[in-house]
């Protein structure tokens, strides 16, 4: 089992408010990782996959990098709008085929 | 364009039955996956796929059995339901393992009483 951890828990900002998370993996037999977004009552959706240590992923005002020797990816939000309200996981992906999920960043931007 | 359909939606069980969860798929994937989430502890694998007539164990594959007899169709079944299996259950597939991104279903909520 490996540990995949997300910081922080939980995020309140305010509408135009810059924010960003942390996903942090074991720096050993990494694959890929993924990031998704995850409104509440729908399933996950992809946001990013990224493979190769200092890939920078961009989708509109949401980018994403990689650091794959230290183990940690940063997700970055650009000027939050209410409609990213939304908890954002990450998964890493191990030589092994296997999934694992952190526990999410649960993000909400207040109007 | 369906995706990834799970049936059913909603469910619930007494402890001691059995019961199959399905999950078909319309995009020809390879791989399928099959996750339980439950608060606090995000999604954990249960078993996977890698192609039809294939599967193997993840994370948390006890009291689970799974079956793949055809590529569009992963099944989860639960032979003996307990009330610690009440979760929400999220079946997946994608075409690359890893250098791919997942496709959800909309999730299957089970309640063992």
């Amino acid at each position: 089992i490996l540990n995949v951890e997300q910081s922080p828990q939980s995020l309140h900002v305010q509408e135009g408010d810059s924010t960003n998370f942390t996903c942090s993996f074991p720096s050993s037999n990494f694959y890929a990782l993924h990031w998704y977004r995850w409104e509440t009552a729908k399933s996950p959706e992809a946001l990013f996959v990224m493979t190769l240590n200092g890939d920078e992923k961009k989708k509109g005002r949401i980018s994403a990098t990689l650091n794959t020797k230290e183990g940690y990816s940063y997700l970055y939000i650009k000027g939050s709008q209410p409609e990213d309200s939304a908890t954002y996981l990450c998964a890493f992906i191990g030589t092994g085929n296997q999934f694992y999920f952190g526990t999410g960043t649960s993000l909400t931007v207040i109007p | 364009n369906a995706g990834v359909t799970q049936t059913p939606k909603f469910r619930v069980l007494k402890t001691g039955q059995s019961m199959t969860l399905l999950c078909a798929q319309d995009m020809n994937h390879e791989y399928m996956y099959w996750y339980r989430q439950d608060p606090g502890m995000g999604l954990r694998l249960i078993h996977y796929s890698v192609g039809e007539g294939t599967t193997a164990k993840g994370e948390v594959p006890d009291g689970y059995n799974v079956s793949r007899l055809k590529k569009q169709n992963f099944l989860l079944g639960l032979e003996s339901a307990a009330p610690s299996q009440t979760s929400v259950y999220f079946c997946a597939s994608t075409d690359g393992a890893g250098h791919q991104p997942q496709h959800f279903g909309d999730g299957t909520r089970l309640s063992i009483l």
